[in-house]
């Protein structure tokens, strides 16, 4: 168990709709990062906040979108959902300290299904 | 951004057997990581490498950095190690403490009794 966790585990929808998942660290990490693994794309990097503010951005999707709260969760919310946006989402946590050196800690997943 | 380029993209293996998988990537990297994704999906962290070498049990891990390679030995391998093994270097954006990983396409071992 990596002190990571998400919710819902799996979520089916269909396209055209909105889903949030969420993500609560370890405790006393700072840093949140989203990923996604699909079978074409592999694990990309989408987003990371650091203790509430965005800290760097990737490939993600302007439907996308994602936040972290003062209690240091986040979530990130998918809209007008495409077939193509089934995939495995994953949460990341970090100290994040200030010379950078982190070991991710990654949650279980969630596994959305687009319908 | 960085190319990570991992190999062998399958392994299958005996049971007892030993292996390395390999890592290349592109660019100068300031740290590191291997992970296990288990048939579960789950994904577990083995090192932490940005250089060096570090063993944890039957596994152990070598980067080379300023030769942009990573190597991950399993030794006495056994059915549980079956997965897919990612490698994932990382660099710093231009503003501190920002680092993205990039993840490799894996190589998966299966390993069989």
């Amino acid at each position: 168990d990596s002190g990571v966790t998400q919710t819902p585990k799996h979520l089916i929808t269909a396209t055209g709709q909105r889903v949030t998942l969420r993500c609560s660290p370890r405790s006393g990490d700072l840093s949140v990062y989203w990923y996604q693994q699909s079978l074409d794309q592999g694990l990309q990097f989408l987003i990371q906040y650091y203790n509430g503010e965005e800290r760097a951005k990737g490939n993600i999707l302007e439907r996308f979108s994602a936040q972290q709260f003062p209690d240091l969760h986040s979530e990130l919310n998918l809209s007008s959902l495409e077939l193509g946006d089934s995939a495995l989402y994953f949460c990341a946590s970090s100290v994040a300290g200030s010379a950078g050196r982190d070991t991710q800690y990654f949650g279980p997943g969630t596994r959305l299904t687009v319908l | 951004g960085i190319q990570v380029e991992q190999s062998p993209p399958d392994l299958i293996l005996q049971e007892g057997a030993n292996s390395t998988l390999r890592c290349n990537f592109s660019d100068s990297v300031n740290n590191l990581q291997w992970f296990h994704q288990n048939p579960w999906g789950q994904l577990i962290n083995l090192f932490y490498i940005p250089s060096g070498t570090k063993q944890n049990g039957r596994l152990s891990a070598t980067t080379v950095a300023t030769e942009r390679y990573s190597l991950l030995y399993i030794s006495s391998s056994q059915t549980t190690d079956s997965g897919v093994y990612f490698c994932a270097p990382s660099r710093a954006y231009s503003g501190a403490g920002s680092y993205q990983l990039t993840f490799g396409k894996g190589t998966k071992l299966s390993v069989i009794p």
